[in-house]
């Protein structure tokens, strides 16, 4: 069965570029988180989705990121305009429904996307 | 509100060598608690999980057990190898929000041979 996958794996753009990372969940599962890894901050969950619906994006640092889940099986992270503080490694992750029981929260990670803004 | 606080890095120690990376939380309700693995240039993995009180999470030669009264999760491993140079990351996800996964500043393990 296949993973979390991303792509692009990595990315070298100029400031104010726009960048569009991708992501396919995992089929059948229907949360979907997108973080953002920096050595600085360390792991930072940017925005996650239920049933493709953003839950909660008060990680979501400006303006000038947005993200969407247009259907169960993709998802966007735009940054536009992008600018050097943006590079990192984004990844996404998805999990199955937590349904009626406490969820085990496993969360099921990509490989991630390296993004550098020059 | 909901924390976690892990050891800081990194650590450094010999292969052979007993393992400890501690680990407390704060949370209402009753979370479960985790420990993820990175390796260099993947993406985090489940390493174990333990989803109430006294619970032995255990995987790969690490344990961890779900301590309520101390709210910790320390990971330990009797005798490491040089394979298991990672980060670790200590999560937990709560009862009340369980979508909202929070995690550990993480902590560097590298075994020398």
């Amino acid at each position: 069965d296949a993973g979390v996958i991303q792509s692009p794996r990595h990315e070298v753009t100029e400031m104010g570029q726009e960048v569009t990372l991708r992501c396919k969940p995992i089929s059948g599962h229907n949360s979907l988180f997108w973080y953002r890894q920096t050595m600085m901050r360390g792991l930072e969950l940017l925005i996650y989705f239920n049933n493709n619906v953003p839950i909660d994006d008060s990680g979501m640092p400006e303006d000038r990121f947005s993200a969407k889940m247009p259907n169960a099986s993709f998802s966007t992270l735009k940054i536009q305009p992008s600018e050097p503080r943006d590079s990192a490694v984004y990844f996404c992750a998805s999990s199955l429904p937590a349904g009626g029981e406490p969820n085990t929260g496993e969360l099921f990670f990509g490989e991630g996307s390296r993004l550098t803004v020059l | 509100g909901n924390s976690v606080t892990q050891m800081e890095g990194p650590v450094t120690l010999s292969e052979e060598a007993f393992l400890t990376i501690n680990c407390t939380y704060t949370a209402t309700g009753y979370p479960s608690l985790f420990w993820y693995v990175q390796y260099p240039g993947e993406g985090l993995q489940l390493l174990l999980k333990a989803t109430k009180a006294d619970d032995k999470g255990s995987n790969k030669g690490f344990e961890a057990t779900y301590r309520k009264e101390t709210t910790s999760f320390h990971l330990e491993k009797g005798s490491v190898q040089v394979s298991d140079s990672a980060v670790y990351f200590c999560a937990l996800a709560p009862y009340s929000s369980a979508s909202k996964i929070i995690f550990g500043s993480g902590t560097r393990l590298s075994i020398r041979p």
